[in-house]
Parts: C-alpha cells; sequence; structure tokens
C-alpha cells in the first residue's frame, strides 16, 4: 500500500491561512471518512489534530479544520501562529488488509 | 493522566530481536485497542500493527508480517511488540498510540513519547 501524497513542505505568515492537501484512492480517502491529521513538533509525539475527516478533539484550536472531496482530504490552517510550525501527517483508514496509511508528511513553515 | 509510556529500545545486530514495552496509566486499558506506529530517522510515520482490545484481533503492515508479534497483558496495562530477524531498514522510533475508540473512531488520540530502536552491526 502506498503512502498517502501530500506536498512536502507549505509556507505562511502570521495571520495567513495556509491549506495542506492528502491525495490517497478509491481504496482509503475516497472509501472511508476517516482521514485524521496529526501535528508533530521536532523530537516530540504526533498529536491528533482532526478525525473522521473534519472534527476536532476536545482542546484543539478551531483555527483547525478538516475536508474531504473524492480521493483528496485537506487541512486548513486559519489565522497562522508561530506555535503551528510542525510537521503535519494525514492517515487513513484503509480496509482490514491494509488497515492505516500515512500521508509522507508536509513540513509548515511559519514566516 | 492519560499516558503511554514505551520502553525497551536500543541497538541491536541485523537478525537480532528486541521486544518493546508500553505502560499505560490514566485510562481503562482494556477498553482500547492499541497499535504500533514507527518513524525511521527523518522520515515519516509508518503504521506498523494493531491489537483490538481483547487481544483476539490483530494486524500488522506487510513490511513486519512474519516478523514482529504484537500483544497485550490487560491485567498489567501493557502493550507488547516482539521483533525478531531485525534488518536495518527497522531502524525508527517506536511509539505505542491508542485508537480512540468511540470518541475518535480509528484516529491515534493518545502517544507515548516514543523508543528508539536502531539495526546496526
Amino acid at each position: 500500500q502506498s503512502a498517502l501524497t501530500q506536498p512536502a513542505s507549505v509556507s505562511g505568515s502570521p495571520g495567513q491561512s495556509i491549506t495542506i492537501s492528502c491525495t490517497g484512492t478509491s481504496s482509503d480517502v475516497g472509501s472511508y471518512n476517516l482521514v485524521s491529521w496529526y501535528q508533530q513538533h521536532p523530537g516530540k509525539a504526533p498529536k491528533l489534530m482532526i478525525y473522521e475527516g473534519s472534527k476536532r478533539p476536545s482542546g484543539v484550536s478551531n483555527r483547525f479544520s478538516g475536508s474531504k472531496s473524492g480521493n483528496t482530504a485537506s487541512l486548513t490552517i486559519s489565522g497562522l501562529q508561530a506555535e503551528d510550525e510542525a510537521d503535519y501527517y494525514c492517515c487513513s483508514y484503509a480496509g482490514s488488509s491494509t488497515n492505516w496509511v500515512f500521508g509522507g508528511g508536509t513540513k509548515l513553515t511559519v514566516l | 493522566e492519560v499516558q503511554l509510556v514505551e520502553s525497551g529500545g536500543g541497538l541491536v545486530q541485523p537478525g537480532g530481536s528486541l521486544r518493546l514495552s508500553c505502560a499505560a496509566s490514566g485510562f481503562t486499558f482494556s477498553s482500547y485497542e492499541m497499535n504500533w506506529v514507527r518513524q525511521a530517522p527523518g522520515k515519516g510515520l509508518e503504521w506498523v500493527s494493531y491489537i483490538s482490545s481483547s487481544g483476539s484481533t490483530i494486524y500488522y503492515a506487510d513490511s513486519v508480517k512474519g516478523r514482529f508479534t504484537i500483544s497485550r497483558d490487560n491485567a498489567k496495562n501493557s502493550l507488547y511488540l516482539q521483533m525478531n530477524s531485525l534488518r536495518a531498514e527497522d531502524t525508527a522510533v517506536y511509539y505505542c498510540a491508542r485508537d480512540g475508540g468511540y470518541d475518535y473512531e480509528d484516529a491515534f488520540d493518545i502517544w507515548g513519547q516514543g523508543t528508539m530502536v536502531t539495526v546496526s552491526s
């Protein structure tokens, strides 16, 4: 099972909005509404930011939002802050034979 | 506080074995499905293995099937990963991660701090 496709890097200035795409196939992103997004700061464990495509866990800022269209999921961060600078990974459930597949990760730089 | 703490990582020669442990606290461990996820140095995340809350259902990534064995002891609130026939490409930080269950379906909501496994001669 190939990894989901994410851009290697994105950047934005404080206060701006950015969107990170996550492209899969009809076997994973396109088949299940079970895309999750994780934020990872250097040397730290990943943190769940979005689940079931668009839902935010308690405690996660409403500046983070998720969506899906066909085989592509997206994470949007509005009102960029310096603390948002991190790596972001998407993940999709892909059925009982493959289970979970991650994207390659996107490095977000806040200029 | 809900917490997962991994241990057991280290340096091992190719072909060797290692057993990772993950100690859970702050929640009812026996009610949750659990996973191992790894991250090679400078690389992305890779799902490795899943175990159901009772231990009756287990899945593995193709890259570790036949070499790794996941298990759990609900009485000890612990998750394990027995790694045999280790290869250089198994070098990674290994995280245990809780499945969010009914709250966060099929998402990994709690992660440990990770334990480093280095396979090298």
